[in-house]
């Protein structure tokens, strides 16, 4: 049972447009959710997160939006770069008293061209 | 500088041997986790730990052990049993699992 799901497995994107990455999750219970950056053999790096009470938030070229009632999340890239070229995971948070933990969806991987 | 340190970056290791990845932090982190990555897949929790001397399974603990005697290192042991145990595994701390390391890589032949 995927509680997490990335449903477009790549995506080309070319530079100066907009990349726009979406995830779906099922668990109504995540309270925090989060867009991680990953290249090939390195681990995650973080990206941008959101608490599950805001519907948007934007730092620099990054905006992630939430919409609670479709459960569903979408991380905004504007404009897009070479760089930004890489496998991109949505995490949701989910907690049991002290313990929280993270499910990640399956990721897209974005290519941006010249 | 403040980071998790994963070694080796490549292991490999004859089918029905144990191995243990190393897990170290010097964060100050209280919460450490172990995560598996296999190709087109997502990244799926082994195990997490929230203190010292205290672990929990994540969604696919079988054929794997971890310990957690000092706050800064969490090893994740791979045993035979394990049936497909050639993945890359991460390992990351903090709350909720924001920082990473950089991974090994296992390969069992």
């Amino acid at each position: 049972d995927q509680q997490v799901k990335q449903n477009s497995p790549s995506l080309s994107v070319q530079e100066g447009r907009i990349s726009i990455l979406n995830c779906d999750y099922t668990n109504s219970m995540f309270d925090y959710f989060l867009w991680y950056k990953k290249y090939p053999a390195e681990g995650p790096t973080f990206l941008i997160s959101i608490s599950s009470i805001k519907d948007k938030n934007e730092d620099g070229r990054f905006t992630v939006f939430l919409n609670k009632s479709a459960k569903h999340l979408s991380l905004h890239i504007v404009p897009s770069q070479p760089g930004d070229s890489a496998v991109y995971f949505c995490a949701a948070r989910s907690r049991a008293g002290t313990a929280s933990k993270l499910t990640f969806g399956t990721g897209t991987r974005l290519q941006v061209t010249l | 500088d403040g980071g998790i340190t994963q070694s080796p970056k490549y292991l490999f290791r004859k089918e029905g041997q144990n191995v243990t990845l190393s897990c170290e932090q010097n964060l100050n982190h209280d919460a450490m986790y172990w995560y598996r990555q296999d190709p087109g897949q997502g990244l799926r929790l082994i195990y997490y730990s929230q203190i010292v001397n205290d672990f929990q399974k994540g969604d696919i603990a079988e054929g794997y052990s971890v310990s957690r005697e000092k706050k800064e290192s969490f090893p994740l042991t791979v045993t035979s049993a394990q049936k497909n145990p050639t993945a890359f595994y991460l390992c990351a701390s903090g709350p909720g699992g924001y920082t990473f390391g950089s991974g090994t890589r296992l390969t069992v032949v």
